[in-house]
């Protein structure tokens, strides 16, 4: 089992949907857990950390679920600057904590259309 | 946005040529990072350093080696650069590490030819 799987997508949606991504992880002692933004030809950049207790952003939802080991991201009312790829993210490694690695998701990619 | 410059930005190389791509940060984060995206791979994590000359392989480090001589600078090399190292290469850095976040930079285009 790989270590992050997402949804493979490519999403087309129209505007103002709401689109669900998830993504489950494989390694039961990771810490910290993040969605990124990855639009075409730039850098990754963080949309928002996922608690435990789940959190909101505006339109945007995380939720994490331990036991199961699946973390979710919900996008409502999307607008065509919603398209990009998303990514997972997810602690992990031999020592855990700091000196663990970030692992990414290959991405589930989002077209927002009018 | 957080201080990282990568340089170059874009880079064509020849197989067999030695490459070192530069990170700088102003932040004074500890830890900073090296990763590769390829399609259908994802960002895959190359090298890291957690602090100066305190670095650790990641999950595709063959052919890579890297040096972290101040806070501030990470270095990637490929000794002998191959045509399955053309990539877009991303710098990130962290302030404490896997449990926040990674601010990535900009990004350098390698094409190994």
């Amino acid at each position: 089992r790989k270590e992050v799987e997402q949804d493979p997508g490519p999403f087309n949606v129209p505007e103002g949907a709401t689109v669900a991504f998830n993504c489950t992880y494989s390694n039961s002692a990771s810490q910290s857990f993040f969605w990124y933004r990855q639009d075409c030809r730039k850098e990754p950049k963080l949309l928002m950390s996922v608690y435990s207790s789940g959190n909101e952003d505006g339109r945007f939802t995380a939720q994490l679920n331990r036991a199961s080991q699946y973390i979710s991201l919900l996008i409502r009312d999307s607008k065509l600057s919603d398209s990009a790829t998303y990514l997972c993210v997810v602690n992990c490694g031999r020592y855990g904590g700091s000196q663990g690695n970030l692992i990414f998701g290959k991405g589930t990619k989002l077209s927002v259309k009018p | 946005d957080a201080g990282i410059t990568q340089s170059p930005r874009h880079k064509v190389t020849e197989t067999g040529t030695p490459v070192t791509l530069r990170c700088h940060q102003t932040e004074n984060h500890r830890y900073m990072y090296w990763y590769r995206q390829d399609p259908g791979h994802g960002l895959r994590l190359i090298h890291y350093s957690y602090g100066v000359k305190d670095t650790d392989k990641g999950e595709v480090s063959d052919g890579y080696s890297v040096s972290r001589s101040k806070t501030e600078d990470f270095l990637l090399t490929l000794e002998s650069a191959t045509s399955s190292q053309t990539s877009v290469y991303f710098c990130a850095i962290s302030e404490q590490g896997s449990v926040t976040e990674a601010f990535f930079g900009q990004g350098t285009r390698l094409t190994v030819v």
